[in-house]
């Protein structure tokens, strides 16, 4: 089964300042990745998805980017951070379910921008 | 873009009290309705996929209804207790698109 990864658990960054998000997945090869946030009061939106090595795709235009250097591997990242950035940051791979598919989450990073 | 839609936005009941909340997706090219139970501080957990129109699926004193022609699905809980109290989320997955989540139903059960 499916482990997913994400570090760090919690970080405080100053407006202005870079990021980098870590996703790793265990249990699962070529497996489609995803970048999900939360903002405060609001429901989960895609940021990125993935479905091999350096191949990414974004939903939302935004000072975010992603990466995928190796198979298991999913970070998120920008260059300079606005406050709008804060939020709970999801990754997340596709996996068998009983009837069909589904998403299953990593721990998630709770990000605050200041 | 898929519009999912979810009511209430937030829901306080007592303990012992039955629920119900709503979910609403666009039906065309539809192909799986999810619900997950999202806690506080932690990551979202699958409860239910549902794929076929009528289709009634239970977990304990958690059940969900969908109807995929009118495109809403139902999530009921019985007898609540305090430990219930999360964020419901759904999600719509259609053909050829990637999951998209409704803003979820905050339930807070008061003991």
């Amino acid at each position: 089964s499916q482990t997913i990864h994400q570090w760090p658990a919690t970080l405080v960054q100053p407006v202005g300042s870079p990021l980098s998000l870590e996703c790793t997945v265990e249990g699962t090869s070529n497996p489609n990745l995803y970048w999900y946030r939360q903002a405060a009061g609001r429901g989960l939106q895609l940021l990125f998805y993935s479905v091999g090595i350096g191949q990414i795709s974004s939903e939302v235009p935004q000072n975010l980017s992603a990466s995928r250097p190796q198979d298991r591997q999913f970070i998120l990242s920008s260059k300079k951070l606005l406050l709008s950035d804060s939020g709970f940051y999801l990754c997340a791979c596709l996996r068998d379910a009983l009837e069909g598919y589904e998403q299953y989450f990593g721990p998630g990073t709770r990000l605050t921008v200041t | 873009i898929l519009n999912v839609e979810q009511s209430p936005q937030s829901l306080h009941v007592q303990e012992g009290d039955s629920t119900n909340f709503t979910c609403s997706f666009p039906s065309s090219n539809f192909y799986a309705l999810h619900w997950y139970r999202w806690e506080t501080a932690k990551s979202p957990e699958a409860l239910f996929v549902m794929t076929l129109n009528g289709d009634e699926k239970k977990k304990g004193r958690i059940s969900a209804t969908l109807n995929t022609k009118e495109g809403y699905s139902y999530l009921y809980i019985k007898g609540s207790q305090p430990e219930d109290s999360a964020t419901y989320l759904c999600a719509s997955h259609n053909y050829g698109q990637n999951f998209v989540f409704g803003p979820g139903t905050r339930l807070s059960v008061l003991p």
